[in-house]
């Protein structure tokens, strides 16, 4: 199964509004990243939190981290149509050589105009 | 996008053909992965490389290799496709100088009929 999970797996709101995606994880980390994902395109990476942080902005991007709960949230401030797209959460486990991150199965988010 | 290029970007073929897909890149990045992503799965790793020659399984290793040859290319054989390998793969890079930034390739789409 996924390192990283998210909640909820699609989530519609209208232009303007927050948006608010949480991620789960099971083990040790490093850092954990959100990266998006436009329609058939690749992933692209938006922030990353380090497992020492707590709290991190980025532009209209708040990225909170819980180690204590294995728990992340990604909360998009005032959304466009263009933040429509898939967002993952991705996790870099503390205790691997490879440095290859593990993807949850992503959260849908559709900001209608 | 960290200059990589996937190749093709589709690909139809038949069960029990041979299948490669190819991954270049122009950043001189040490590490690069391979992943497959599916619906409700997010990206999994196959297979992933840190350095020429230098190459590892991922999570879902089975019935795919690797080769890297140059630092540029990073190549995935599929050895006898079957339907279960239809998926979109992604490559992607990390560089030694930072080494927290996956960047991904723009993905290949294949198919096994």
């Amino acid at each position: 199964s996924q390192q990283g999970e998210e909640d909820p797996q699609a989530l519609s709101i209208q232009e303007g509004e927050n948006a608010t995606m949480n991620c789960s994880y099971k083990t040790s980390i490093n850092n954990l990243q959100w990266y998006r994902q436009n329609s058939g395109r690749g992933l692209v990476h938006l922030i990353l939190i380090r497992s020492n942080e707590r709290e991190k902005h980025s532009g209209r991007l708040r990225v909170t981290l819980d180690t204590s709960k294995k728990s992340s949230s990604l909360l998009i401030t005032a959304s466009r149509a263009a933040d429509t797209a898939s967002y993952f959460c991705a996790t870099d486990p503390f205790d691997t050589g490879r440095r290859a991150l593990t993807f949850g199965s992503g959260t849908r988010l559709q900001v209608q105009p | 996008d960290a200059g990589i290029t996937q190749s093709p970007r589709h690909k139809v073929t038949e069960t029990g053909t041979p299948v490669t897909l190819r991954c270049h890149q122009t950043e001189n990045h040490r590490y690069m992965y391979w992943y497959r992503q599916d619906p409700g799965h997010g990206l999994r790793l196959i297979h992933y490389s840190y350095g020429v020659k230098d190459t590892d399984k991922g999570e879902v290793s089975d019935g795919y290799s690797v080769s890297r040859s140059k630092t540029e290319d990073f190549l995935l054989t599929l050895e006898s496709a079957t339907s279960s390998q239809t998926s979109v793969y992604f490559c992607a890079t990390r560089s030694l100088a930072d080494t927290d930034t996956q960047y991904f390739g723009p993905g290949t789409r294949l198919t096994v009929l």
